[in-house]
Formats: C-alpha cells, structure tokens, sequence
C-alpha cells in the first residue's frame, strides 16, 4: 500500500464547477497535511495547509480533513480553466524530516 | 522575496561527468532538501538537512552527495552522472518540521 494515494486522473470539470480532489494516507501519526499545485514544467506552489480534523477555507479552496479515515480533500469552487494543474498531497508527521508526497491528480478545468 | 534559488535551471552532462546543482534560501529555514521529480511519478527525497554541518539520506540517495556548511546554502553533488539521473530537481526549505515546506524553481538535468 503507497503512503499517499491518490488518483492520477485527469479530473475533468467544466469551468464554474467544483472540483474535488482526495488523498488518502496510510500513517495514522501523520499531522500535517498541505495541498501542493503544479503547473506543467514548475515547482510545485503550496495552496492550503491543514491541521486539524474539519474544514479549512481559503477563498475558493476548501480543505477537509478526516483523520480517523485518513483522508485529505481539496475542494475547488467555481473552478477556472487557469486552475488546469498537478495537484499533489502531502503528508508529514512533526517531529519527522518525512515529507511524503502523492504522485499528484491532474485537474483539467474545460472552457 | 528570493526564497528558495537554485542553478542551474537547465543542464546536459555527459555520462560520467560530475557536476553540483545549487541551492540557496534565505528564509533561514532549519530544514532543506533535495527531491528529484521524474515523469509521472511523485517527488522522490534524495537527501535532507536539519541544519548546518547535518545531513543524512533520504530514498534514493545513490549517485549523490550533499553539504551544508552554512544555514543558507544546501549544494547537490552528482558523481559520475548516469542516465538514470535524467530528471528534474528541487531544493526545497522549511523552518522545522511538520511546517510548510517551499521549493525552489527546479533544475532539469539531462544526462546523454
């Protein structure tokens, strides 16, 4: 079982759409969870970070956490064909050097 | 705002030749590190840094040697370049850990 999962896609959604993305991870210690972008042919540029179990609001990002189902979202409200990218989810436990990264979901947002 | 810089952003090395990819924060991060990212697959760690004069091996170190003489900088040295060593690279920095962790803009590296 990989530490991070996610689904590969592509995600497709029509522009004005959410977009949903999910992460699962298999280290039930693991604390910190962020929401990395990735645009094609760039570094990978943070979008959310999350804590605690719940919901985190940035704008039109919303983070979801469950910990007890060790699962990470992203959601994405009224979704831009500028949101077109790699999103990768990583998982981190404090105290730890280990970043585990997911190998990423592609959105493509449809004009 | 520089953050986290490297060089080269682009290199060809031929097989066998050596080289060091740089990087340099100035956040003054504790933690750097060094992933290598292939074609559809995640960021692989090459090696870390807790701090200056420490440094210890992440999954896939071999080929690879690392340095950390100050707290800004964190070179990436290759020895005897393979092909397999074809892939893009990224520095990245963060204060401790379990906090957000920044990247560098990547250095792609070709080995022929």
């Amino acid at each position: 079982q990989k530490e991070v999962e996610q689904n590969s896609g592509p995600l497709s959604v029509p522009e004005g759409a959410i977009a949903s993305l999910n992460c699962t991870y298999s280290d039930r210690g693991s604390q910190s969870f962020f929401w990395y972008r990735q645009y094609s042919g760039k570094s990978p540029e943070l979008i959310m970070s999350i804590y605690s179990n719940g919901d985190k609001e940035d704008g039109r990002f919303t983070a979801q956490l469950n910990k007890a189902s060790q699962y990470v979202s992203l959601l994405i409200r009224d979704s831009q064909p500028s949101d077109s990218a790699t999103y990768l989810c990583a998982v981190t436990t404090s105290g730890t050097y280990k970043y585990i990264f997911g190998t990423g979901t592609r959105l493509k947002v449809l004009a | 705002n520089a953050g986290v810089t490297q060089t080269p952003k682009f290199r060809i090395l031929k097989i066998g030749q050596s080289m060091t990819l740089q990087c340099a924060q100035d956040m003054n991060h504790n933690y750097m590190y060094w992933y290598r990212q292939d074609p559809g697959m995640g960021l692989k760690l090459i090696y870390y840094s807790v701090g200056a004069g420490i440094t210890d091996k992440g999954e896939v170190p071999n080929g690879y040697n690392v340095s950390r003489s100050t707290t800004e900088d964190f070179p990436l040295r290759l020895e005897l370049a393979a092909p397999s060593q074809t892939s893009v690279y990224f520095c990245a920095s963060s204060e401790t850990s379990g906090n957000t962790i920044y990247f560098g803009e990547g250095s792609w590296l070709t080995v022929v």
